[in-house]
């Protein structure tokens, strides 16, 4: 079975700093593509980042671009996101979710599974 | 201001048919594939349509598909778990990442 577990959450003042990671397990890691997405508490999905299977291209959000960085350690089968200079508007939800396999283009990517979720609040 | 364009509500009694619209233009919806989230009440997402294509497990209730510029979601025979908010997503080469649609809340009377 396909899990995803994220981890790393918890309160951070802004402009603080956070470490978020995912633990993948039930499918090989290594050749997917990944993804954040966050959810701001009663608000839609917003995009945050992808990395390839190799870590050979990353985006970002204009967003968060500067900011977070994504990054994956394929030998452990775990996913990352370093968050630096934290804003009240970065509250959210931070999910993991697979993307597709790796000979797939980013243009053709989708989000399956999901984790469930991992909260990060940023207040004083 | 969301670069895909969702109505906010829909709803629809048991057994009923909806259908739930999203508009984007030639950099997004027009060029990529267009995928569909479904997200049950203090649940995390789940992918229940790629352009046309239903991932293994979903319900052929569920059917997705595109015509230029904008997608839709069609669900048949409504049921009342399948209330929920429902996304749409899709590469956009401009922005060069994901957009996805405000989201729309549906209610099954």
């Amino acid at each position: 079975e396909v899990q995803l577990v994220e981890s790393g959450g918890g309160l951070v003042k802004p402009g603080g700093s956070l470490r978020l990671s995912c633990a993948a397990s039930g499918f090989t890691f290594s050749t997917y593509n990944m993804n954040w997405v966050r959810q701001a508490p009663g608000k839609g999905l917003e995009w945050v980042s992808s990395i390839s299977s190799i870590s050979s291209y990353v985006y970002y959000a204009d967003s968060v671009k500067g900011r977070l960085t994504i990054s994956r350690d394929n030998a452990k089968n775990s996913l990352y996101l370093q968050m630096s200079s934290l804003r009240a508007d970065d509250t959210a939800i931070y999910y993991c979710a697979r993307g597709r396999a790796h000979y797939y283009s980013f243009r053709e990517n989708w989000f399956d599974p999901w984790g469930q979720g991992t909260l990060v609040t940023v207040s004083s | 201001q969301s670069v895909l364009t969702q109505p906010p509500s829909a709803s629809g009694t048991p057994g009923q048919r909806v259908t739930i619209s999203c508009s984007g233009s030639s950099s997004n919806i027009g060029s990529n594939t267009v995928n569909w989230y479904q997200q049950l009440p203090g649940t995390a997402p789940k992918l229940i349509s790629s352009n046309n294509e239903r991932p293994s497990g979903v319900p052929d209730r569920f059917s997705g598909s595109k015509s230029g510029t904008s997608a839709s979601l069609a669900i048949s025979g409504l049921q009342s778990e399948d209330e929920a908010d429902y996304y749409c997503a899709a590469w956009d080469d401009r922005q060069n990442g994901v957009v996805f649609g405000g989201g729309t809340k549906l209610t099954v009377l």
